[in-house]
């Protein structure tokens, strides 16, 4: 069967150091895979995009990888804050042209402490 | 910025109510979506809309209808509550195309009583 899976367990970590969070997935083919970050109580706001022909992806603090091969993302929080604290989803499209659709993971919570 | 509005931040119904959830989007996108999140299941896709009038169920359609007359709103109706359907809603729009952002507003958490 089809999924995506995300560390299910909370990931704690001390301020400054970095969080990386992963997202698995299974009988997929993704074209590309997107992060998004929740707050409570907020729905959740779009990240990053990372493209199967692309290796890694930056945007300030934040970096992307996705091997196509281990079928894996790799979200990197680098000189981690408190502000961090949140829980982040990644997602991918199906495939097969649906046109917009997703399918999410079921999210990591990070907790950053100070 | 995008402005994804839902018309209740908390709404509390009775079973068998038959209950109605509004969103509106103000950036004229062509994708709108309607989730539900629970506790370690994560967002599942209940419907989504490509354009006005047209609708594709998704994973969890049972339960539920929508309507998108207008091209700025999509509406997620519960034809008869049951208090499985007691969760977060939250509905997304994007622009047409794979690839695209979603943008969400920030959620209805419906109990059913």
């Amino acid at each position: 069967s089809q999924k995506i899976e995300q560390n299910s367990e909370a990931l704690n970590i001390q301020e400054g150091k970095t969080a990386t969070l992963t997202c698995n997935y299974t009988n997929y083919s993704p074209a590309y895979l997107q992060w998004y970050r929740q707050d409570p109580g907020r729905g959740p706001v779009f990240l990053l995009l990372i493209r199967e022909n692309e290796k890694e992806k930056r945007k300030e603090r934040l970096k992307v990888t996705f091997d196509t091969t281990l079928k894996q993302s790799l979200f990197h929080i680098t000189a981690s804050q408190p502000a961090d604290s949140a829980t982040y989803l990644c997602a991918l499209d199906p495939g097969y042209n649906q046109g917009g659709k997703l399918i999410f993971g079921q999210g990591t919570e990070l907790s950053v402490k100070p | 910025d995008v402005k994804v509005t839902q018309s209740s931040r908390y709404l509390v119904k009775r079973t068998g109510e038959k209950v109605f959830l509004e969103c509106v989007q103000d950036m004229d996108h062509e994708n709108m979506f309607w989730y539900r999140q629970d506790p370690g299941l994560g967002l599942r896709l209940i419907y989504f809309s490509y354009d006005v009038k047209m609708k594709e169920k998704g994973d969890i359609p049972e339960g539920y209808s929508v309507s998108r007359e207008k091209k700025e709103r999509f509406s997620l109706i519960l034809e008869s509550a049951s208090t499985n359907q007691t969760s977060m809603y939250l509905c997304a729009s994007s622009r047409q195309g794979q690839s695209r952002a979603q943008h969400f507003g920030d959620g209805t958490r419906l109990s059913i009583l």
